[in-house]
């Protein structure tokens, strides 16, 4: 079981805008502006997209944005497109003793 | 280019040890925390171990405290893990990354910006 919540699979038909959020505790999410997400296609290495919540590295698409309420982040991709469909994981920094948890991913399917 | 390239992955018995490598190019590597990470076959990510740009700072997930040991070599632009005690479940593809900077600094815990393609780790009978 992943320390962070993620849901299993999410879907948008092209042009949509979805949204994949990240379920922590006080610990992580809650506590710390240490949030990253990142894209994995299949046999790929994933690829950050979003760190420090919402900021997004040199060469990602505008596209994509980050937020966090609460003990919950959140992913939003607007206007998708065929190449967005791929495996999305967040993570964060944990003030217990493992440092870095992730979520169990979320598969998007765009259709 | 900025690039990472594991290697030393394969088939190890359960008990047995194994060291990865990972050869850093493209940056300054000693300016930079990086970080090993796992995935298990058809499971999610699972960050292994980390540590500080000097090498000074280590740190790892409670499921490797004890068998697993990073390291790096800055002259040899290099980050290592020597794992020992394998067990089954420690069964994955193994991935070196380097943590991005803000604002001149580089943590772990930061985002992980650079990925090499992994180095495959079996520990079976």
């Amino acid at each position: 079981q992943s320390a962070l919540t993620q849901p299993a699979s999410v879907s948008g038909s092209p042009g949509q805008s979805i949204t994949i959020s990240c379920t922590g505790t006080s610990s992580d999410v809650g506590g710390y502006n240490y949030v990253s997400w990142y894209q994995q296609h299949p046999g790929k290495a994933p690829k950050l997209m979003i760190y420090e919540v919402s900021n997004r590295p040199s060469g990602v698409s505008n596209r994509f944005s980050g937020s966090k309420s609460g003990n919950t982040a959140s992913l939003t991709i607007s206007g998708l497109q065929a190449e967005d469909e791929a495996d999305y994981y967040c993570s964060s920094y944990t003030s217990s003793s493992t440092h870095v948890v992730f979520g169990g991913g979320t598969k998007l399917t765009v259709l | 280019e900025v690039q990472l390239l594991e290697s030393g992955g394969g088939l190890v018995q359960p008990g047995g040890s194994l060291r990865l490598s990972c050869a850093a190019s493209g940056f300054t590597f000693s300016s930079y925390a990086m970080s090993w990470v796992r995935q298990a076959p058809g499971k999610g990510l699972e960050w292994v171990s980390g540590i500080s740009g000097s090498g000074g700072s280590t740190y790892y997930a409670d499921s490797v405290k004890g068998r697993f040991t990073i390291s790096r070599d800055n002259s040899k632009n290099t980050l290592y893990l020597q794992m020992n005690s394998l067990r089954a479940e420690d069964t994955a593809v193994y991935y070196c990354a380097k943590a991005i900077a803000v604002a001149g600094r580089s943590y772990y815990y930061y985002g992980m910006d650079v990925w090499g393609q992994g180095t495959t780790v079996t520990v079976s009978s």
